[in-house]
């Protein structure tokens, strides 16, 4: 157990919907990163917060979005959602910068 | 631009047949090199950080080492539970860049 959570663990839904997919991260962890993992790809990263502010931003789509919140739980924002969306979404929190800890992700299916 | 390739994409091993996995990278200064075991629809689990070259880490079956360019994990003795997803992983000194490589698909066969 990684001390990494994230809700739900499974989500199926349909084209045109929007989503929110939820992570708590370690106690006294600060950043906050999210991750698409296609079937039988690697690991994509989408964006990183520390302490509530935007960090870093890689291959994330504008119809997706993201935050953190003051007790540093941090929630994904999937919109418009395409059947390319379906993929497994990571949550991972580090310290600062360091070694990343796994949330065990959720399972979006888009039909 | 941070790169990160590994190899080879997939390996298959006889129980007890030792090998290695390769990792090479490209980075505007290296804070961290990392590695991570990935079973099925699970998350990234971590296993080892390596910070500078002629580090090496040893756990169990597995051994990681680092040079200036690449890293290797050594398997040794493998059983059947040590196949997964190999994943590395760097993180540039801005702390603000951490680039996954595409992993290693190691089954170990009884």
């Amino acid at each position: 157990d990684s001390g990494v959570t994230q809700t739900p663990k499974h989500l199926i839904t349909a084209t045109g919907q929007r989503v929110t997919l939820r992570c708590s991260p370690r106690s006294g962890d600060l950043s906050v990163y999210w991750y698409q993992q296609s079937l039988d790809q690697g690991l994509q990263f989408l964006i990183q917060y520390y302490n509530g502010e935007e960090r870093a931003k890689g291959n994330i789509l504008e119809r997706f979005s993201a935050q953190q919140f003051p007790d540093l739980h941090s929630e994904l924002n999937l919109s418009s959602l395409e059947l390319g969306d379906s993929a497994l979404y990571f949550c991972a929190s580090s310290v600062s910068g360091g070694r990343q800890f796994f949330g065990p992700g959720t399972r979006l299916t888009v039909l | 631009e941070d790169q990160v390739t590994q190899s080879p994409e997939a390996l298959r091993l006889q129980e007890g047949e030792s090998s290695s996995l390769n990792c090479s990278y490209t980075v505007s200064g290296l804070r961290g090199l990392f590695w991570y075991r990935q079973d099925p629809g699970k998350g990234p689990e971590f296993l080892f950080t390596l910070y500078s070259a002629g580090e090496e880490k040893e756990k169990e079956r597995l051994k990681a080492t680092l040079t200036k360019k690449e890293s290797f994990l050594h398997i040794t003795a493998p059983k059947p539970e040590d196949s997964a997803t190999y994943l590395c992983a760097v993180a540039d000194n801005y702390g603000q860049n951490f680039v996954f490589g595409p992993g290693t698909r190691l089954s170990v066969l009884p």
